[in-house]
């Protein structure tokens, strides 16, 4: 198993630019989230999934949108990156329930808009 | 709101204990404790799902009391691998699947 991916690893944008981070899992797992985490900080939920085609907003939703249109990927859309984005991006999947709710993290997208 | 965890940093030399609290203000179904070491993604320790229960994993134990809202991890014995931020995570009820993280605890353990 490969666990959960995450591409790219690092990018740079320009204030105004669009991207897509992508995130996949492979262990079928209901659940998947996306946090950022600012230097220094701790996690903050973004936006998250309990299955295909079901996604609701966490703390920090404004600036970011997600599909899920299977139950292996996840991708997060930044529509006009700004300044304020500039962060470390985690894609993270559980089983959603009955105890087996380990969150298992993928490797990060260091992100960088100027 | 965000758990307040404490103490915002602790050094230890090996061998010795710590605690580390996470308090929040709302009610809370169950709390997760990770690990992440500088520069690398958080890594699960464990979950606690029920008011006074305690966990064990190797050395590293956790308690949960959901009518103070608040869980604790106990480190004993510290090894220089337990050096990292230990964050942890709160779910409100059964029903809602957003996380909230901690403050963060910044462990450094010293030979």
């Amino acid at each position: 198993n490969a666990g959960v991916t995450q591409t790219p690893k690092f990018q740079v944008l320009k204030t105004g630019q669009s991207m897509t981070l992508q995130c996949a899992q492979d262990m079928n797992h209901e659940y998947m989230s996306w946090y950022r985490q600012d230097p220094g900080m701790g996690l903050r939920l973004i936006h998250y999934s309990v299955g295909a085609g079901i996604t609701d907003q966490g703390e920090v939703p404004n600036g970011y949108n997600v599909s899920r249109s299977t139950t292996e990927d996840f991708p997060l859309r930044l529509l006009s990156a700004a300044p304020s984005q500039t962060s470390v991006y985690f894609c993270a999947s559980s089983y959603s329930g009955g105890g087996q709710e380990t969150q298992y993290f993928g490797p990060g997208t260091r992100l960088l808009v100027l | 709101q965000q758990p307040v965890q404490s103490p915002q940093a602790v050094i230890l030399r090996e061998g010795e204990d710590a605690v580390i609290n996470c308090s929040s203000s709302k009610a809370l179904y169950s709390v997760h404790w990770y690990r992440q070491k500088h520069g690398e993604a958080p890594v699960f320790l464990m979950i606690l799902l029920k008011g006074g229960e305690q966990k064990g994993h190797e050395k590293i134990s956790a308690s949960f009391n959901e009518k103070k809202q608040q869980s604790s991890l106990y480190l004993t014995a510290s090894q220089l691998s337990y050096s990292g931020t230990y964050f942890c995570g709160t779910r409100g009820h059964p029903g809602t699947y957003k996380y909230i993280f901690g403050t963060g605890t910044r462990l450094k353990v010293l030979a």
